[in-house]
């Protein structure tokens, strides 16, 4: 079974402008989180999609947003990039419903912000 | 106080032997809990998760969990250098919607 996918694996990109960043989760599981990383803050929880909604959110500003789609795929979208959202962004994905649900990890998005 | 605590370390032990990794966390009603392994540039890899007080072993590695001290401790037997690595702790909450809150990490280093 084909992992948890992610895309692109690298990104720079400028002040002000926006980014997205695609998600593929392992199939059949349909519950996809995103995370930031970063050396100072560590991992940081972002949003949660389960079936399509927004099942959780982290304490990040809106500039931050996702999507998810009937497959389970994942966009996450960064808009008025800062400096300080330079960093590893990491997908996970597992089955879904159960909170012990064990969760796996994408290579993650390394974004530099210029 | 963090949700999720964790030494930083670093941590270093000899080949072959114990590596001892500590995490507390805040919320009482927590569910489940993982141990993540992460290397240098790349990705958290789950390694173990327990969910019952008491000890869980797989292999080399073995989870303890005491719920009423809010503890979870990850041991390493017969540490290698490959073992060397950043370890997360990870606790899904009893609110908040069942996120999962990651500890900063231990580093071990185990030297040959």
């Amino acid at each position: 079974k084909a992992g948890v996918t992610q895309t692109p694996r690298y990104l720079i990109k400028t002040r002000g402008q926006q980014v997205t960043l695609s998600c593929s989760p392992i199939s059949g599981h349909r519950s996809v989180s995103w995370y930031q990383q970063t050396p100072g803050q560590g991992l940081q929880f972002l949003f949660e999609y389960f079936s399509e909604t927004q099942r959780n959110k982290g304490n990040f500003p809106g500039r931050f947003s996702g999507r998810q789609f009937s497959n389970s795929r994942s966009e996450m979208n960064v808009s008025t990039l800062e400096l300080g959202d330079s960093a590893l962004y990491l997908c996970a994905s597992k089955t879904g419903g159960k909170s012990y649900n064990e969760q796996f990890f994408g290579p993650g998005t390394r974004l530099t912000v210029l | 106080q963090k949700e999720v605590e964790q030494n930083s370390g670093p941590l270093s032990v000899p080949e072959g032997a114990i590596a001892s990794l500590n995490c507390t966390y805040s919320d009482r009603g927590s569910q489940s809990f993982f141990w993540y392994r992460q290397y240098s540039g790349k990705s958290p890899e789950l390694i173990m998760f327990i969910y019952s007080n008491g000890d869980k072993e797989d292999g080399r590695f073995t989870a303890q969990l005491n719920k009423a001290s809010q503890y979870v401790s990850l041991l390493i037997r017969d540490s290698q250098p490959s073992d060397s690595a950043t370890y997360l702790c990870a606790v899904i909450g009893d609110t908040g919607g069942f996120k999962t809150i990651f500890g900063a990490g231990t580093r071990l280093f185990v030297k040959a």
